[in-house]
């Protein structure tokens, strides 16, 4: 079966800077997907992100904290820009896999910011 | 109103028991219903899918769907203690993928 891995797997980082996590899927996929978790919570949903275009942020997200990158079919970026306390969570990146139509997660991101 | 509502829990049962989780949901567009599992420090899995109303069975897990009362529920049927863990609904209107809306989350223990 097909695996989605995310780097880095956790990370505590400085507030005010600024940390990229990468997902990488070991198929092509059309729709990538980004999700926060904070603690204790469910998940919500940050952005989609089509390859050739620009991502689409759901109602809170803007793309200048949650910029997202997507050069190719296997392989999505989202950064965390000028980080606060308030971003610690666990970032999600998903998929469909090709010929499914369920949705498959990474093992996650756990960032603090300190 | 939140959109999706579950059980908060936690909830711990005795290994061997039947388990029942519940969410409800306000939004009458919601036709693609999913139960995840989520393992301590893991990313969540995909349990069951289910598209409209009824039941979908697989193995211990039974997946029920109402939309007339929007309401689903998972049963767990000889609960182990590998089934630990926290179980998020999930439901969406245009795909099983899309748009996916989660419950807030059970958290179960299964006890030895």
């Amino acid at each position: 079966s097909a695996v989605i891995s995310q780097k880095p797997s956790r990370d505590i980082c400085q507030r005010g800077t600024s940390l990229t996590i990468q997902c990488q899927v070991d198929s092509q996929v059309t729709m990538m997907f980004w999700y926060r978790q904070q603690p204790g919570q469910s998940l919500t949903l940050i952005a989609t992100a089509n390859q050739g275009s620009e991502a689409t942020y759901e109602s809170g997200f803007v793309i200048d904290k949650f910029p997202i990158s997507r050069p190719n079919l296997t392989f999505s970026t989202l950064t965390v820009s000028n980080m606060s306390p308030e971003d610690s969570s666990i970032y999600l990146c998903s998929a469909p896999l090709w010929g499914t139509d369920t949705q498959y997660f990474g093992p996650g991101t756990r960032l603090t910011v300190l | 109103q939140k959109e999706v509502e579950q059980d908060p829990g936690p909830l711990s049962v005795p290994e061997g028991a039947i388990v029942s989780l519940n969410c409800t949901y306000s939004n009458s567009a919601f036709q693609y219903f999913m139960w995840y599992r989520q393992y301590s420090r893991k990313g969540p899995e995909l349990l069951m899918y289910t598209y409209s109303s009824g039941n979908k069975e697989d193995g211990r897990f039974t997946a029920q769907v109402d939309k007339s009362s929007k309401y689903i529920s998972l049963f767990i049927r000889d609960s182990q203690p590998s089934d630990s863990a926290t179980y998020l609904c999930a439901m969406s209107a245009m795909t099983s993928y899309d748009k996916v809306i989660f419950g807030p989350g059970t958290s179960l223990s299964v006890i030895p």
